[in-house]
């Protein structure tokens, strides 16, 4: 499988701090980034994508893409313990496989 | 956003018994569909990928015969874990990807928690 790597953490940040998640890909092909974000003993739901280099926001998220770099983050603003979750990166160069990071654990500290 | 339902959300069985997990794309129709299982503390790893009227395709290391894959309509894929041992109790997990209008976000299922005794 292709690799997409994540630091497992855990991150910690206390509240109303920024958290910053970071991936990188080895397909140079892949096209479309997804954050998703994991709650324990739940399925995976969508926090954003992106598909272009640069910044793209979304409320508190900001996703960054760097194609050239391999890399794409997250970035949330205003950290709320409600954010606490594993997030995890997904990249996907034909639309139809995805590949999944590990997840980077992040506690949001009140 | 698209639903996909998942059924059963935990399963308990003895060991050397088989187990169907259904998933189902509810307000759309699925031509494929993904399966994917996740061990404790790991990310989710892709089995296969079901496709409608025909063969799953597996990932390398999964075993065909041992996780068995039916997509007989455009909504509904099964997957069966037959003859299942302890070493197969994971979460799995299925997910689609809507056709028309869609960002092309995999929609996931709520996942089914499989342990064997």
């Amino acid at each position: 499988q292709k690799e997409v790597e994540q630091n497992s953490g855990p991150l910690s940040v206390p509240e109303g701090a920024i958290a910053s998640l970071n991936c990188t890909y080895s397909d140079r092909g892949s096209q479309s980034f997804f954050w998703y974000r994991q709650y324990s003993g739940k399925s995976p739901e969508l926090i954003m994508f992106i598909y272009s280099n640069g910044d793209k926001e979304d409320g508190r998220f900001t996703a960054q893409l760097n194609k050239a770099s391999q890399y794409v983050s997250l970035l949330i603003r205003d950290s709320q313990p409600s954010d606490s979750a594993t997030y995890l990166c997904a990249v996907t160069a034909t639309g139809n496989q995805f590949y999944f990071g590990t997840g980077t654990s992040l506690t949001v500290i009140p | 956003g698209a639903v996909v339902s998942q059924h059963p959300s935990w399963v308990i069985c003895k060991s050397g018994t088989s187990v169907k997990i259904e998933c189902r794309s509810l307000d759309f129709q699925a031509t494929t569909m993904f399966w994917y299982r996740q061990f404790p503390k790991q990310s989710l790893m892709l089995m296969a990928t079901s496709n409608e009227g025909s063969k799953a395709t597996y990932e390398q290391g999964v075993e065909k015969d041992k996780f068995l894959i039916n997509h007989a309509s455009l909504t509904l894929s099964t997957l069966t874990v037959t003859s299942a041992h302890p070493e197969d109790s994971s979460f799995y997990i299925c997910s689609a990807i809507p056709g028309q209008g869609n960002t092309g976000e995999l929609f996931f299922g709520e996942g089914s928690r499989l342990t064997v005794l």
